[in-house]
């Protein structure tokens, strides 16, 4: 059974640095074709990709936030870390960690945490 | 604002047969393959459908994709109460070296 659980702060103060953990189980980030991502979506708007980083260290990131992200994985823990510096309350949104494999000409999200809810207040 | 343009709204009545249209441009649905998730109300995405047409496990073979150039469609058919939700379309962007969702459109059964 695969699953991927977010975990870190509910509440960040405008220009602090976010860290989220994403813990996941039921695969390795050594598979080949595996990825780990991050995706946000603000309350009552769409989906946002963020950052991804494969199962061969690759990682790749939204080049309107690259200067702000960076991505690292565990692979011995079964996780990976999002971090984001100088938060906004535009940066108030839900953060979802998914999986993203090798399925035909693509690679989806197929499976995904059920998301954390960050809101930047101060 | 999405470089993948989807309408905001599509609705129908149970039974019915819906499109939701997925518009693109080279650089992502022309030269890649498209996703659609489906989010019901208070939950996280799922996976609907990976490359433009296929269903993962689990998902009724009444949800379709289809692609045709740089537009790629969602098609629902026997729709049900319980398809109401928001629906997003993905695919990778060659240029921007990432992956970029449409605004999301969101399904009311009348």
């Amino acid at each position: 059974q695969i699953t991927l659980k977010e975990s870190g702060p509910t509440l960040v103060k405008p220009t602090q640095t976010l860290t989220l953990t994403c813990t996941f189980s039921g695969f390795s980030l050594t598979t080949s074709g595996v990825g780990v991502g991050w995706i946000r979506q603000p309350p009552g708007k769409a989906l946002e990709w963020l950052t991804l980083i494969y199962w061969d260290g690759d990682k790749r990131y939204s080049p309107s936030l690259k200067s702000r992200l960076t991505i690292t994985g565990d692979t011995s823990k079964n996780l990976v870390v999002l971090t984001m510096s100088n938060m906004d309350p535009l940066d108030t949104a839900t953060y979802y960690c998914a999986r993203t494999n090798d399925m035909g000409a693509t690679r989806p999200f197929d499976y995904w945490g059920h998301g954390t809810l960050v809101t930047v207040s101060s | 604002q999405s470089v993948l343009t989807q309408p905001p709204s599509a609705s129908g009545t149970p039974g019915q047969r819906v499109t939701i249209s997925c518009s693109g441009s080279s650089s992502n649905i022309g030269s890649n393959a498209v996703n659609w998730y489906q989010q019901l109300p208070g939950t996280a995405p799922k996976l609907l459908i990976y490359s433009n047409n296929q269903r993962p496990s689990g998902v009724p073979d009444r949800f379709s994709g289809s692609k045709s150039g740089t537009t790629a469609s969602l098609a629902i058919s026997g729709l049900q109460s319980e398809d109401e939700a928001d629906y997003y379309c993905a695919a990778w962007d060659d240029s921007l070296n990432g992956v970029l969702f449409g605004g999301g459109t969101k399904l009311t059964v009348l």
